[in-house]
């Protein structure tokens, strides 16, 4: 089946600094998602991206949809201390309705303020 | 309301109960899904709900049997699990013909 190879798998990185991330496939995909989710609970979606190329920004986060649908990549900026957590990227074939998302492995940031 | 809310939180159970978990959404919605979670891994699709009718089952086990009463609600009922079937079960619902899941909290199961 589909597979998004995500990276770096962890970080461990200083307060203040920039940290990124990112996902790539070997299938075309039409949509990507970037979610966290902190231990214990539900992943939180943080951006979508449907547009190849598109680059799209909520707060301190800034994610693109690459140029060949095949990958994304996320940035966060001036890391916090709850920016800890683990980061999902998620990819879906089809456009619209309720289909499958495929996500990827997970990359878990530490934080040391 | 702008949430998807799951009940219990936390459940222990034994190899021989019944028991179910709940979630509900008043979004909206039109496609709810239940995913499995384990330790350091990515959700897991199990099934997925498209106008209160089952559209993607992921060759799940019969001791899990999902089940929608209205467009608003989720059940997933668990009979006669195994210790492996542990993990956090989170439900998601999504709009019509928008990619975007949205995930409950979660139920954090263990089978004894």
């Amino acid at each position: 089946g589909q597979q998004l190879n995500q990276s770096p798998q962890s970080m461990f990185i200083q307060e203040g600094e920039d940290v990124s991330m990112n996902c790539t496939s070997s299938s075309i995909f039409n949509t990507w998602l970037w979610y966290k989710q902190d231990p214990g609970e539900g992943p939180v979606l943080l951006i979508a991206l449907y547009k190849a190329g598109e680059l799209t920004s909520n707060g301190r986060l800034t994610a693109q949809f690459g140029i060949t649908r095949k990958d994304s990549f996320l940035n966060i900026s001036a890391s916090i201390p709850s920016d800890v957590g683990i980061y999902f990227c998620a990819g879906q074939l089809v456009k619209g309705g309720s289909e499958k998302l495929v996500f990827g492995k997970g990359m878990k940031l530490t934080v040391n303020p | 309301d702008t949430e998807v809310t799951q009940t219990p939180k936390h459940l222990v159970m034994g190899m021989t109960n019944k028991k179910s978990l709940k979630c509900e959404q008043h979004m909206g919605h039109r496609a709810m899904y239940w995913y499995k979670q384990k330790a350091k891994k990515p959700p897991e699709l199990m099934f997925v709900y498209s106008y209160e009718k089952l559209s993607i089952n992921e060759s799940v086990p019969s001791r899990f049997s999902p089940e929608c009463p209205n467009s608003s609600l989720l059940n997933l009922h668990l009979h006669a699990l195994q210790p492996e079937d542990s993990a956090l079960y989170l439900c998601a619902s999504s709009p019509e013909w928008v990619p975007e899941q949205f995930f409950g909290p979660g139920t954090r199961l263990t089978v004894l």
